[in-house]
This record gives structure tokens, sequence and C-alpha cells, in this order.
């Protein structure tokens, strides 16, 4: 069974970082790459960037103007996903994802809120 | 970034009776290569993540109930519950994976 499990709520100031974990379990850690999004309230799901745990490649949304950074650890069986330079409206529910390359998302992580807030 | 749009944003639906819920694209998901639709249908229900149901337009996933049924093509997709059951309240959102990942803005189901 494919289980994801992110690191626990943040609350941040404006201009600080926030570095979500992203433990996963249950199938080879480089079978599926790792998508990461985003919900903020009232507000779609947002597609924020993807790893691939075998290459090492990544792609991130333009939105993020180089705010982002994934890493992933095989040996750990873990991804990560930091965000700099947070600003009130980065204030979301951050889920990591699992899923077959340029496809949908298949299994969830259960969330992370991130507060950003002065 | 090809838009998804999802009607209607809720719907009132009596216990046993078909749900409907429609979401168009702004630009086809249908792969002329592949000849797959790049189109998924999530489930959410409050406090939880998002569940996959369907995916390729019309394949549900492992353990979804055969009420949930996914269809369309190109740009006009449509997700069916036959027989809504309780456990079925939820917010449902439609997804392309055909360029950047966009989704929906979600239909409410309630009974």
């Amino acid at each position: 069974q494919v289980q994801l499990v992110q690191s626990g709520a943040e609350v941040k100031k404006p201009g600080a970082s926030v570095k979500i974990s992203c433990k996963t379990s249950g199938y080879t850690f480089t079978s599926y790459i790792t998508q990461w999004a985003r919900q903020a309230p009232g507000q779609r799901l947002e597609w924020m960037g993807l790893i691939d745990p075998g290459s090492g490649v990544t792609r991130s949304s333009p939105m993020f103007q180089d705010r982002l950074i994934f890493a992933s650890d095989s040996s750990a069986g873990t991804d990560s996903m930091e965000l700099s330079g947070l600003k009130s409206e980065d204030t979301a529910i951050y889920y990591c994802t699992k899923g077959p390359l340029g496809g949908w998302f298949h299994y969830w992580g259960q969330g992370t809120l991130v507060t950003v807030s002065s | 970034d090809i838009v998804m749009t999802q009607s209607p944003d809720s719907l009132a639906v009596s216990l046993g009776e078909r749900a409907t819920i429609n979401c168009k694209s702004s630009r086809s998901v249908l792969s002329p290569s592949t000849n797959k639709n790049y189109f998924a249908w999530y489930q959410q229900k409050p406090g939880q993540p998002p569940k996959l149901l369907i995916y390729g337009a019309s394949t549900r996933d492992s353990g979804v109930p055969d009420r949930f049924s996914g269809s369309g093509s190109e740009t006009d997709f449509t997700l069916v519950i036959s027989s809504l059951q309780a456990d079925d309240v939820a917010l449902y959102f439609c997804q392309q994976y055909y360029s950047t990942p966009t989704f929906g803005q979600g239909t409410k189901v309630e009974i």
C-alpha cells in the first residue's frame, strides 16, 4: 500500500523559507515522479512543480519565479520542497503527490498547512 | 495554461439519484499521438487530501465503486455518480495533465 506522509504544519513570517518533507513507502521509490501542488483558501488547486527521483530532473511553475527547490533522497524514500521569499498569499495547504511521468496524481500526502503571517 | 471550468459549482441530489458533473477545458487534451485524453477526476472530502477517482477520462482507479463513471473527449468531460450514497458527499474536481497540470474550481455535491 503506497503511503505518503508529510511533515507538520508551519507558521512563517513574510520573507522566510519553508521546507516540507514527504516520506513515501509501499512502492519502488523511483517508479513514480513526485509532483507538488497547493490549495489556498477558497482557491483551486495549483501545480507547483515536479521532480523525477530516478533522474533528478525538476520542473517548476514559472508562477514561483525561482523561489522553489525540489529534492529527492532515494535512500531515505523522501522528497522535499522548499519555498523561499514567503508572502501572505503563500498561505495554503501543500501536497506532495506520486504518479506516472506526465500523468495523473495517483497518490497524495495528507497535506501540510503553511501559514504566512507577520 | 489550459483553463478547466466545471459546472455546476454545487448540486444537491437525493440519495439513490444520479449526479452529473461537467468539465470543459479551454483546449483539447486528447493526444493525437497516443489517442488518449490526459484528464482525471478527483474526490475531496473535508479535511482530507484529494483522492483519484478516474484517469484517462474514463478509467476508474482500483477500488473506486462502479457507480462512478467518466466520459468525454477532447474538451468536454462528464463525471456521473449513478446512485448517490451518503459517503459521496464531497468536492469533486477535474484536472488535465496534457500540458502543465491545471485543475477545475470544484463542484460540491450534497444530499
